[in-house]
């Protein structure tokens, strides 16, 4: 069954919105979560690192203020889009650690129109 | 520069036939190495891992195995079927898998019937 939980798995949005993704680590705790973004036919991009209690560990070049990141709990995470505009539009994946294993959420389709 | 490279973008082969995908990587701290499966809009399933301290590590169909001195790993299916077909991340990290994951651009893994 699945580990690591994300909902929506897709959106559409208009553009200037903003726009909430959840993660949810299922039955097991997490401290650390990771936000990915992929682009069509490329790598999984790690955006950043959310930190259950503290401010989230941004990847360079990714804007903070862009993506707003809670980790508010030791089961959820959230990534918030802030002013989203179409060349946010992307694959957003979150993933958790269990065991040593990282686990990865079903990911959340974002467009924004 | 890319820390992780999977070379091929693409492989196809016939169903019961093996497969083997490739990673090289360039970063002497990696030290757990795992495997992902992907099918187009869902996130990424994992499927096996090693760590630095073995060369081989095996899981039914699926073999991975690490050459530390040439840092190339690789993953073997056999026998391939068609619902292997989708998208194989490999990805890499420090500290025994608790720094972040460093992943390949993919290889896209056709399994014809």
């Amino acid at each position: 069954g699945a580990v690591v939980s994300q909902h929506p798995s897709w959106v559409i949005c208009k553009s200037g919105t903003s726009v909430k993704i959840e993660c949810r680590s299922l039955d097991f705790q997490a401290t650390t979560m990771f936000w990915y973004r992929q682009f069509p036919k490329q790598s999984l991009m790690l955006m950043a690192t959310s930190n259950e209690g503290s401010k989230a560990t941004y990847e360079q070049g990714v804007e903070k203020d862009k993506f707003l990141i809670n980790h508010a709990s030791l089961t959820l995470s959230t990534l918030t889009v802030t002013s989203a505009h179409p060349e946010d539009s992307s694959f957003y994946i979150c993933s958790a650690r269990r065991q040593g294993v990282v686990f990865f959420g079903e990911g959340s389709r974002l467009t924004v129109l | 520069d890319q820390q992780v490279k999977q070379n091929s973008p693409s492989l196809s082969v016939q169903e019961g036939r093996i497969s083997i995908l490739n990673c090289d990587y360039t970063n002497s701290m990696f030290d757990y190495f795992l495997w992902y499966k992907k099918y187009p809009a869902e996130g990424p399933t994992f499927l096996i891992s090693i760590s630095s301290i073995k060369d081989k590590n095996e899981d039914g169909r699926f073999t991975v195995f690490l050459n530390k001195s040439a840092k190339h790993l690789s993953l073997h299916i056999v026998p391939s079927q068609p619902g292997d077909s989708a998208v194989y991340f490999c990805a890499a990290s420090a500290q025994g898998g608790s720094e972040k994951l460093v992943f390949g651009k993919g290889t896209k893994l056709t399994v014809n019937p």
